[in-house]
């Protein structure tokens, strides 16, 4: 079965604090993309970063990173000196193989920054 | 940078009444996707496009239609609203298998 598991429904930590959440999946496929994607107070999904399950390099961009493990079945998020701006509510979802277009999201973690 | 928007942002509808959310993206996408979000539920997909004229149910297909006549743009009907049909709706697009970009979402209350 193809799943996409983010235990942690909500996180709550003071400004500048680093903060990880945490994504693990479940895929019978070899070839498979994962993706994490932000939902600010607006409503509106911003994609992050996607990744393919051939490349496990670790992936940073300024204070975000993600940390790909393909023994463990996780793509964990980490934010560094966390922001204000970064709280949102963080989905991490799982595309199966390439034929297939849909999305399995996770439930999303609600990341409260706290000034 | 991609551009997916949406007709209107809030949209208030009564019971019975027959509703069109439009979505357009002008990156060219070939595929077009349209999500409800319910606070517990996550986000579910009604219906997806891959091509002009071209559907496929998603998750929750019932009460719902789309249409899709030029690549831009991607309509979704909701042929007789219901209250249960009050949800945020969300359009998103992509290119071949790439990641999904997303409008800014409607709001539809339906009383």
């Amino acid at each position: 079965a193809q799943k996409v598991t983010q235990a942690q429904t909500e996180i709550s930590v003071v400004e500048k604090e680093d903060v990880t959440l945490d994504c693990v999946y479940e895929t019978r496929d070899t070839t498979y993309y994962l993706f994490w994607y932000k939902q600010p107070p607006s409503g509106e999904l911003v994609f992050l970063i996607r990744r393919n399950s051939f490349d496990e390099q670790n992936e940073i961009s300024g204070r975000y990173s993600w940390n790909f493990q393909k023994s463990t079945s996780s793509f964990n998020f980490t934010i560094t000196a966390s922001q204000v701006v970064d709280s949102a509510v963080y989905f991490c979802a799982l595309r199966q193989g390439d034929s297939n277009y849909q999305l399995i999201w996770g439930a999303g973690t609600k990341l409260i920054i706290k000034p | 940078d991609v551009k997916v928007t949406q007709s209107s942002r809030y949209l208030v509808k009564r019971t019975g009444e027959k509703v069109f959310l439009e979505c357009v993206q002008d990156m060219d996408h070939e595929n077009m996707f349209w999500y409800r979000q319910d606070p517990g539920l996550g986000l579910r997909l009604i219906y997806f496009s891959y091509d002009v004229k071209m559907k496929e149910k998603g998750d929750i297909p019932e009460g719902y239609s789309v249409s899709r006549e030029k690549k831009e743009r991607f309509s979704l009907i909701l042929e007789s609203a219901s209250t249960n049909q009050t949800s945020m709706y969300l359009c998103a697009s992509s290119l071949d298998r790439g990641a999904q970009y997303f409008g800014p979402g409607t709001r539809l209350t339906v009383t």
